[in-house]
């Protein structure tokens, strides 16, 4: 499977914009980049996902790299109910494996 | 909204009982999953079954068993809990179209074995 690499923790000021970074070297032509976060003492919860081009949603954008081995989710304007755990996540969109594998996640902090 | 109820939201258990999780979910999903949560390991796949009475082992499959029998329940099964299986456990489920699927999460349960 490929893996991800994202920074533990970052912090952002309330109603500024916020930049998660993910690195994903090994990503092969077939893997979706997913982002979930965790809100604290809830499960977690969708939040985007893309193949190549950049993605757009109510709750945030992807931008992905040109060569696909890096991507970056843009949380607009952060508000404190957006502190929490996010998870990039490399997903199969052609293969039999079921697997979505999660690591630890970046821990954002966001600063009234 | 897609709605996915683990059955108790906490949990104490004794060292060597045998221990049921129960989780249902309400949109005809095909794929549900079980993993466990803890402090700087982040979420780790227990078990997933893409269909009724259909599964497979994720990355931490011992001293866990799961039972699907119907569609919308996936049960996780401590046959005798341990000191080791104190954890957060959360249920999850997703249609089956692997391009466009997303998982959808249970609240959690936290389970303390002593």
């Amino acid at each position: 499977d490929a893996k991800t690499t994202q920074p533990n923790s970052m912090e952002s000021n309330e109603e500024e914009p916020v930049h998660l970074p993910c690195n994903h070297s090994t990503i092969s032509g077939t893997d979706y980049i997913h982002w979930y976060r965790q809100l604290p003492s809830q499960g977690p919860e969708y939040v985007i996902h893309g193949l190549t081009s950049n993605v757009n949603n109510r709750m945030a954008s992807l931008a992905i790299a040109e060569d696909r081995k890096s991507s970056t989710l843009i949380l607009h304007r952060a508000t404190l109910r957006d502190a929490a755990v996010y998870y990039c996540i490399l997903r199969d969109g052609v293969s039999g494996t079921y697997k979505y594998i999660f690591g630890t996640g970046t821990r954002l902090k966001v600063l009234a | 909204d897609v709605k996915v109820t683990q059955s108790s939201r906490y949990l104490v258990k004794r060292t060597g009982e045998k221990v049921f999780l129960e989780c249902v979910q309400d949109m005809d999903h095909e794929n549900m999953f079980w993993y466990r949560q803890d402090p700087g390991l982040g979420l780790r796949l227990i078990y997933f079954s893409y269909d009724v009475k259909m599964k497979e082992k994720g990355d931490i499959p011992e001293g866990y068993s799961v039972s699907r029998e119907k569609k919308e329940r996936f049960s996780l099964i401590l046959e005798s809990a341990s000191t080791n299986q104190t954890s957060m456990y959360l249920c999850a489920s997703s249609l089956g179209d692997r391009a466009n699927e997303k998982l959808f999460f249970g609240s959690g349960t936290q389970l303390s074995v002593l």
